[in-house]
């Protein structure tokens, strides 16, 4: 029962590239979470979806970042012309839908390094 | 703003011995609490959960106690394992909020077993 997939692991853009990050869900699960977790720092919220709905951005930059959760295939990340301050770990979670009190369960984390 | 956050960013423990690590939290809203163990490049491993009504959880060597007068949260390992080596992350969640699905990480301790 394969867990929260991420990918790559690693991913090195240059500044002003595009970087992607991936995620498929444990299967079952319909909610995806992005986290950012700075080198030292606990992780940090960014964005909420379900399948086709972004649930809450709240943690999400105004600009460069976008989120979205397709129908079919996995959740993704984009980050727009990268900057070294998104240098970081960028964890997926999921969930699964309808539990009262719910788990949400990590992914590996893509680990992106801008040059 | 609300948060959650921990008192020691690094507690040494010998191994055998129990490990007590603690979390204060802000949110009064707050009514699911969650422990996570993080091991270096690697996502955060669920441990142990607890909701608002309840005071204390026990898992398999974890217990997790909940002071909601004071807004603290304790996480016990009994008989500390070199595997236990890791950071440890209390994380939040206000259901009945419109923050609901947003966990609420503290900045983590660094749990350092020594033989």
């Amino acid at each position: 029962n394969a867990g929260v997939m991420q990918n790559p692991r690693h991913l090195v853009r240059r500044r002003g590239q595009e970087a992607r990050l991936r995620c498929s869900p444990m299967k079952g699960h319909s909610h995806v979470y992005w986290y950012r977790q700075l080198p030292e720092e606990g992780l940090k919220f960014m964005v909420y979806l379900q399948k086709e709905n972004i649930i809450d951005e709240s943690g999400m930059p105004k600009e460069r970042f976008s989120a979205e959760f397709p129908k079919e295939g996995p959740s993704i990340l984009r980050i727009q012309q990268v900057v070294r301050g998104d240098s970081a770990a960028y964890f997926c979670a999921s969930s699964f839908t309808g539990t009262a009190y719910y788990e949400q369960y990590f992914g590996p984390g893509t680990r992106l390094t801008v040059t | 703003g609300e948060s959650v956050g921990l008192h020691l960013p690094t507690l040494s423990v010998q191994e055998g011995d129990n490990s007590i690590i603690n979390c204060a939290y802000s949110n009064s809203a707050s009514d699911y609490f969650i422990w996570y163990k993080q091991e270096s490049g690697k996502g955060p491993q669920f441990i142990i959960d607890i909701r608002s009504n309840m005071d204390k959880r026990q898992g398999q060597r974890v217990t997790v106690l909940l002071n909601k007068t004071v807004k603290h949260l304790s996480l016990q390992i009994a008989a500390t394992q070199p595997g236990d080596s890791a950071v440890y992350f209390c994380a939040e969640n206000a259901r009945r909020t419109d923050s609901w699905g947003k966990l609420q990480f503290g900045a983590g301790t660094q749990v350092v077993v020594t033989p």
